[in-house]
């Protein structure tokens, strides 16, 4: 099955700078590639997504690359605020066999944006 | 809001009990998909349900089982509940069933086994 592993675990940025989380997974048939944003006792909430027929994608501060060769997609996000400390994960889905589909998350990184 | 909505928002019972969680979809979403995330934990897919019926099962135990009824909102039943069963378990929505439709969650159910 799918296994999808997310790097780093932990991540501290200085306000204002850019953070990257990177993502890699196993499965070639995944096509479908959603970040969340879960805050302290929050719902994981969807900030961005990528479908495997584009490269990148961007939405304000936030990006997306995937890299379908390589196995692996990242997130980008620039000009850092407090507000963006959370977990983000990431996911991987694919579209296999009718029942056989899964969104496979990735363990989380903590980002903590320091003022 | 993502309108998705889950009940209770916490839940706190002993070993040995047994508890069922409900969930409410969005309105238009056919698909109910279950997760448990544990303490510093990622989300692990539990089961999926669309229109009513079963879609796919992930890793759920055998003392677990959920439904959809025919007004779509789910509930997922946790039986003879062990102290590791303390999580918090999230329901999410999306409007078809494949899992490359977006998924859109609940506030979540906390569930403390004491």
């Amino acid at each position: 099955g799918e296994n999808v592993e997310q790097h780093p675990s932990t991540l501290s940025v200085q306000e204002g700078d850019s953070a990257v989380i990177k993502c890699t997974y196993s499965d070639s048939a995944s096509n479908y590639f959603p970040w969340y944003k879960q805050e302290l006792g929050k719902r994981p909430q969807l900030i961005i997504d990528i479908r495997s027929n584009v490269g990148e994608k961007k939405d304000q501060r936030i990006a997306v690359t995937l890299n379908k060769t390589a196995k692996h997609f990242s997130l980008h996000i620039t000009e850092t605020q407090p507000e963006d400390s959370a977990v983000y994960f990431c996911a991987a889905s694919s579209l296999v066999l009718l029942g056989n589909e899964k969104l496979t998350f990735g363990t989380g990184t903590r980002l903590t944006i320091i003022p | 809001d993502s309108g998705v909505t889950q009940t209770p928002k916490h839940l706190i019972t002993a070993t040995g009990q047994r508890v069922t969680l409900r969930c409410s979809p969005r309105s238009g979403d056919l698909s109910v998909y279950w997760y448990q995330q544990s303490l510093d934990q990622g989300l692990q897919f539990l089961i999926q349900y669309y229109n009513g019926e079963e879609r796919a099962k992930g890793n759920i135990l055998e003392r677990f089982s959920a439904q959809q009824f025919p007004d779509l909102h789910s509930e997922l039943n946790l039986s003879s509940l062990e102290l590791g069963d303390s999580a918090l378990y999230f329901c999410a929505s999306s409007v078809g069933p494949i899992r490359t439709d977006t998924q859109y969650f609940g506030p979540g159910t906390r569930l403390t086994v004491l």
